[in-house]
């Protein structure tokens, strides 16, 4: 596996379930990010990991829980969401990050597409 | 802070067409720019950067040229194919600061 692997590609919840998105990446970076891409919105910033560490939290609902056991993998821990959390959740990784004060480009995962029913 | 601003579309051209889709930025300092490009189903992919002034990024034919004077990264390219419909977002990092990306601009090229 090479660059920034997601899984799984589709998901499809109901409002009670549990469940949680995989990213990992092969690049050794130590910034890992995961986005939000809704339809006819711009890309909205939800956690960002710098060597392991939250460095952001951009006001999400707690019902998106992160995880970062280390500088490759993140998890995003979905419980009870709602049907407006349904979207693309895209995660990202970048060496450096803003902890090393880098101007570095993000590499990008295909993305997870969630449907909330 | 950070922002960047970019013609929404949908840009519609003729294959072959020229092409231009604007981005200007706000940023103290000097930002690292860049055009990220995205295929339906698909995540985000880094389609050219640049990061000083009067850089010019340059990929797969597509081009931008960092303009401090006038905060612009517009993105050129001189013959469209159909293969070029995609959605394409204007970025930028500023040091110790997180991305900051454009709203997307959607490009349909028809044969």
């Amino acid at each position: 596996e090479t660059g920034v692997t997601q899984t799984p590609r589709h998901l499809v919840m109901g409002m009670t379930n549990k469940k949680s998105l995989k990213c990992e990446q092969h690049l050794g970076h130590n910034a890992m990010y995961w986005y939000k891409q809704s339809a006819k919105k711009p890309l909205e910033l939800m956690f960002v990991y710098n060597f392991k560490e939250q460095t952001e939290n951009n006001s999400v609902p707690s019902r998106f829980s992160p995880e970062c056991p280390n500088s490759s993998h993140l998890f995003l821990h979905l419980h009870t969401l709602q049907p407006e959390d349904s979207a693309l959740y895209l995660c990202a990784s970048s060496q450096g990050g803003v902890l090393a004060g880098e101007r570095n480009e993000q590499f990008f995962g295909p993305g997870t597409r969630l449907t909330v029913l | 802070g950070n922002s960047v601003t970019q013609m929404e579309g949908p840009v519609t051209l003729s294959e072959e067409a020229f092409l231009t889709i604007n981005c200007t930025y706000t940023a103290t300092g000097y930002p690292s720019l860049f055009w990220y490009v995205q295929y339906p189903g698909e995540g985000l992919q880094l389609l050219l950067k640049a990061t000083k002034a009067d850089d010019k990024g340059s990929n797969k034919g597509f081009e931008a040229t960092y303009r401090k004077e006038t905060t612009s990264f517009h993105l050129e390219k001189g013959s469209v194919q159909v293969s070029d419909s995609a959605v394409y977002f204007c970025a930028l990092n500023n040091y110790g600061q997180n991305f900051v990306f454009g709203p997307g601009t959607r490009l349909s090229v028809l044969p």
